[in-house]
């Protein structure tokens, strides 16, 4: 049974420029979530999808950031007009619902230049 | 969410248990007790979680003390390979996890 993956591993993107990280969560998990850890830094909670459903979003970023787990395919974290502040690494963790536990993935390094 | 709180680091022996303490003193009835770890920059690893009673697994055991404000992780044989960063956190069903500093461990030789 394959783990969280997530894609892609590491993202340089410019000042200005769209990140899209997508996780595909464990089989049989329906609910994700996305946490960040900037250098050195805790991780922080930022959103909780289910499919097809935003759950609890507190954790996100006023503008620029959206997340969505559609239906079909991974979950997609999308960072808009990226700034060098978003540099982190974004990890999702999974897990079947709401009361198990989430399980994460190895993340993606998000360089911004 | 409860706050806990666990010494900023501590080393240990390679092949000496580990044990290593977290104090949750405002932990509610329903919230469980969870711990992780992070190796260097990998993603969080969980460890083992419980509510009342003490669990163990194939990696750990977690001692939770009557009054549940306080919990012990034990590593039983610490290998190099348990050098971490590892985190208590107390959660309610169905919430997100908040991590606060963690203890880093260092097993030596």
């Amino acid at each position: 049974n394959a783990g969280v993956m997530q894609n892609p591993r590491h993202l340089v993107r410019r000042r200005g420029q769209e990140a899209r990280l997508r996780c595909s969560p464990m089989k049989g998990h329906s609910h994700v979530y996305w946490y960040r850890q900037l250098p050195e830094e805790g991780l922080k909670f930022m959103v909780y999808l289910q499919k097809e459903n935003i759950i609890d979003e507190s954790g996100m970023p006023k503008e620029r950031f959206s997340a969505e787990f559609p239906k079909e395919g991974p979950s997609i974290l999308r960072i808009q007009q990226v700034v060098r502040g978003d540099s982190a690494a974004y990890f999702c963790a999974s897990s079947p619902n709401k009361q198990e536990t989430q399980y994460f993935g190895p993340g993606t390094r998000l360089l911004v230049l | 969410d409860a706050k806990t709180t666990q010494p900023p680091s501590m080393d240990c022996a390679e092949g000496r248990a580990a044990n290593l303490p977290c104090n949750h003193s405002t932990i509610s009835g329903n919230e469980y007790v969870y711990w992780y770890r992070q190796i260097h920059s990998q993603g969080p690893q969980y460890i083992i979680h419980g509510l009342k009673n003490n669990e163990t697994n194939e990696m750990a055991s977690l001692i939770i003390t009557e009054d549940r404000k306080s919990s012990t992780l034990i590593l039983p044989h610490a290998t190099l390979r348990d050098t971490a960063v590892y985190y208590c956190i107390v959660r309610p069903v169905g919430n997100k996890l908040t991590f606060g500093g963690g203890t880093r461990v260092l097993v030596q030789p």
